[in-house]
């Protein structure tokens, strides 16, 4: 069975904490994506990954950054965590076929930045 | 750009209710659609989708069709359970997947 896995299901940070979420899929996926997910806006792509060590920008990129070192693993970081990231951070992957791929998700990280 | 609009909620039903959720794109060229369903305390799967024109897609009683010349994807149900209390997304994709906001539908026996 698909499976995505989340490092926590719950974090509480400090304003200015390095922060990392990581995101591990056993499906042998090519691709791999970071979203958040507000109430009223939706679910917005942060970053993705379509192979190791590659990363494109998403639509909000904006004080996060990613590492894929690893096909299974794509880990986002907040590299000095502030107020307004506090949201529901979900991962998922997707096989690298071009049409019509599902996008398989994580449980999703309740993130709380104090 | 592209982009995704529906309706907003929350919908609340009875149980054996009818449901429509309706769902309308912005895209240029001939984006796949989907729609996936996010239950209490879970990440989102996959409900159903459509890649062409007058697709159907269908799942768990749940149906959407790929509709060109209206630009939309409404989702239907003809009844609603408890079990199907979640936020239910429309989305499509040409590229990256673009999420409409999503819809919280809770249903009471």
């Amino acid at each position: 069975d698909v499976k995505v896995t989340q490092s926590s299901r719950y974090l509480v940070k400090r304003t200015g904490e390095k922060v990392f979420l990581e995101c591990v899929q056993d499906m042998d996926h090519e691709n791999m994506f970071w979203y958040r997910q507000d109430p009223g806006l939706g679910l917005r792509l942060i970053y993705f990954s379509y192979d190791v060590k590659m990363k494109e920008k998403g639509d909000i990129p904006e004080g996060y950054s990613v590492s894929r070192e690893k096909k299974e693993r794509f880990s986002l970081i907040l590299e000095s965590a502030s107020t307004n990231q506090t949201s529901m951070y979900l991962c998922a992957s997707s096989t690298g076929v071009p049409l019509a791929d599902t996008q398989y998700f994580g449980p999703g990280t309740r993130l709380t930045v104090l | 750009g592209d982009s995704v609009t529906q309706m907003e909620g929350p919908v609340t039903l009875s149980e054996e209710a009818c449901l429509t959720i309706n769902c309308t794109y912005t895209a240029t060229g001939y984006p796949s659609l989907f729609w996936y369903v996010q239950y209490p305390g879970e990440g989102l799967q996959l409900l159903l989708k459509a890649t062409k024109a007058d697709d159907k897609g269908s799942n768990k009683g749940f149906e959407a069709t790929y509709r060109k010349e209206t630009t939309s994807f409404h989702l239907e149900k003809g009844s609603v359970q408890v079990s199907d209390s979640a936020v239910y997304f429309c989305a499509l994709r040409q590229g990256n997947l673009i999420f409409g906001k999503g819809t919280k539908l809770s249903v009471k026996p």
